[in-house]
């Protein structure tokens, strides 16, 4: 069964510095992931995808995650933090079974980044 | 660009009662998925549609149903509201079918039930 786990509910960071959000996942076959972040009674807005491709993928607002395969993780990452950052961050899996597709979510991690 | 709307943002329900949430896209997309939130359990799948006319349970379905009026539209209903169903309600919707394209969501409908 596919799914993600995401071990750290807060993450806290000082603006300016670079910022790391954990993202670990288990799936049979190709892994397809996604983040996406959430600010304060907003639905979620979608950052980057993993598909196919090169390790490193770069996406919305400066973000970028690093995909491994041998340690079957997709961090999220940035080179230096704003406190506009400050959101809920989601990590996702596509799940494929006999009923379709869809998203599986990770718990979620809170990114606080300070001034 | 109203994107995926979401009517009502917030409602209170006495346990027992039906309620239906509405859901809205403009953008011309196949997929339609609903979630709801809660604390500490990230986004939880209660049904998605992969086209119009096809319905499909996620995760959450118990206490649920579905109706994927036409291509623009996807509806949720309560039919018989339990406290535990109190959390967020997410819509979401995406292009095409393989699950790879980006999920646009609503912003959330609130329901709490007494």
């Amino acid at each position: 069964a596919q799914s993600v786990a995401q071990p750290e509910d807060q993450v806290n960071v000082a603006e300016g510095n670079p910022l790391t959000v954990k993202c670990t996942y288990s799936v049979s076959g190709n892994p397809y992931l996604f983040w996406y972040v959430q600010y304060p009674n907003r639905g979620l807005q979608f950052l980057l995808k993993y598909i196919t491709g090169d390790n490193l993928v770069k996406g919305s607002y400066g973000f970028e995650a690093e995909f491994n395969k041998s340690q079957t993780s997709f961090h999220l990452k940035k080179p230096s933090a704003l406190v506009s950052d400050s959101a809920l961050y989601f990590c996702a899996v596509r799940r494929i079974n006999q009923a379709g597709t869809a998203l599986i979510f990770g718990k979620g991690t809170t990114l606080s980044v300070s001034s | 660009n109203a994107g995926v709307t979401q009517t009502p943002k917030f409602q209170v329900l006495k346990t027992g009662q039906s309620m239906t949430l509405q859901c809205a896209q403009d953008m011309n997309h196949n997929s339609m998925y609903w979630y709801r939130q809660d604390p500490g359990m990230g986004l939880r799948l209660i049904y998605y549609s992969a086209s119009e006319g096809t319905t499909d349970k996620g995760e959450v379905p118990n206490g649920y149903n579905v109706s994927r009026l036409n291509k623009r539209e996807f509806s949720l209903r309560l039919e018989s509201a339990a406290p535990s169903q109190t959390s967020v309600y997410f819509c979401a919707s995406s292009e095409g079918r393989e699950g790879l394209r980006p999920q646009h969501f609503g912003d959330g409908t609130r329901l709490s039930i007494l």
